[in-house]
C-alpha cells in the first residue's frame, strides 16, 4: 500500500500567488482530513470530508482557503492569494472510519510564502 | 484553544530509561489516540484507547486513561535512540474532529 500521497513536498512562492496542494488518500478510505502545522499553533484541523462531501470546514482560516474532493482518490487545498502567515506544513490524512478511527498521514507539504 | 494539554513540553533521557508523557483534555471522549512524529515526517498512529478502557499495551508502549481526571499517559519502556520524536495525543472530544495536543518532544540520548 502506497499510503497517503501528498504533493508538492516543498513549495516556495511569493505573496499573492495561488498555491494548490494535492492529496491522494489510501484506497478504500472514505474520510479525508486537511491539517496545518505551525510552531505557534500546533496541528490545526482545517477541513474534513466524508465520502467526498465536506463535513466541517470551520477550521478554514479565511475565504482565501478552499478545498475540494472531486472523487474518492483526490483532494486539493487551494490558497488564493497566499500570504506569508500561511507558511506552514500542510498534512493530509485519511481514515476508513469517520468516527475517529486511526488516521493515516501523508508526509506533508511544506509551504513557504515570501 | 481546542487543543489538549501535554506535559512535559520536552523530555531528554538516556537510552534504556523509561519515558512518560501526559495528556489532558477538556470534555468527554469516546477514545484517545497517541501519535508519533519524526522530524520532517508525517504523524504515525501508535495506539488507541477507548473511554471504557483504563490501560492498553502495545510492545514497549503502555497507555493509561483516567476519564475522571480527563487525562492519559504514554509510557515508553527501555527507550532507544530511535524513539526520539514528538509525541501527540488526540481526542474526539469535539465529535468526529480529531483534535491534537501541542505535543511532547522526546530526545533519547545514546
Amino acid at each position: 500500500d502506497a499510503g497517503v500521497i501528498q504533493s508538492p513536498r516543498h513549495e516556495v512562492t511569493e505573496m499573492g500567488q495561488e498555491v494548490t496542494l494535492r492529496c491522494k488518500p489510501i484506497s478504500g478510505h472514505n474520510s479525508l482530513f486537511w491539517y496545518r502545522q505551525t510552531m505557534m499553533r500546533g496541528l490545526e484541523l482545517l477541513i474534513y470530508f466524508n465520502n467526498n462531501v465536506p463535513i466541517d470546514d470551520s477550521g478554514m482560516p479565511e475565504d482565501r482557503f478552499s478545498a475540494k474532493m472531486p472523487n474518492a482518490s483526490f483532494s486539493t487545498l487551494k490558497i488564493q492569494p497566499s500570504e506569508p502567515r500561511d507558511s506552514a506544513v500542510y498534512f493530509c490524512a485519511s481514515s476508513s472510519r469517520l468516527d475517529t478511527g486511526e488516521l493515516f498521514f501523508g508526509e506533508g507539504s511544506r509551504l513557504t510564502v515570501l | 484553544s481546542q487543543q489538549g494539554e501535554e506535559d512535559p513540553q520536552a523530555l531528554s533521557i538516556q537510552e534504556g530509561e523509561n519515558a512518560t508523557m501526559n495528556c489532558s483534555y477538556k470534555t468527554s471522549i469516546n477514545n484517545l489516540q497517541w501519535y508519533r512524529q519524526n522530524s520532517g515526517r508525517g504523524l504515525v498512529h501508535l495506539i488507541l484507547i477507548r473511554s471504557n478502557e483504563r490501560e492498553k499495551h502495545s510492545g514497549r508502549l503502555r497507555v493509561t486513561l483516567d476519564t475522571s481526571k480527563k487525562s492519559s499517559s504514554l509510557l515508553i519502556t527501555a527507550s532507544r535512540a530511535a524513539d526520539t520524536a514528538s509525541y501527540f495525543c488526540a481526542t474526539d472530544e469535539y465529535g468526529n474532529k480529531l483534535v491534537f495536543g501541542a505535543g511532547t518532544i522526546l530526545r533519547v540520548k545514546s
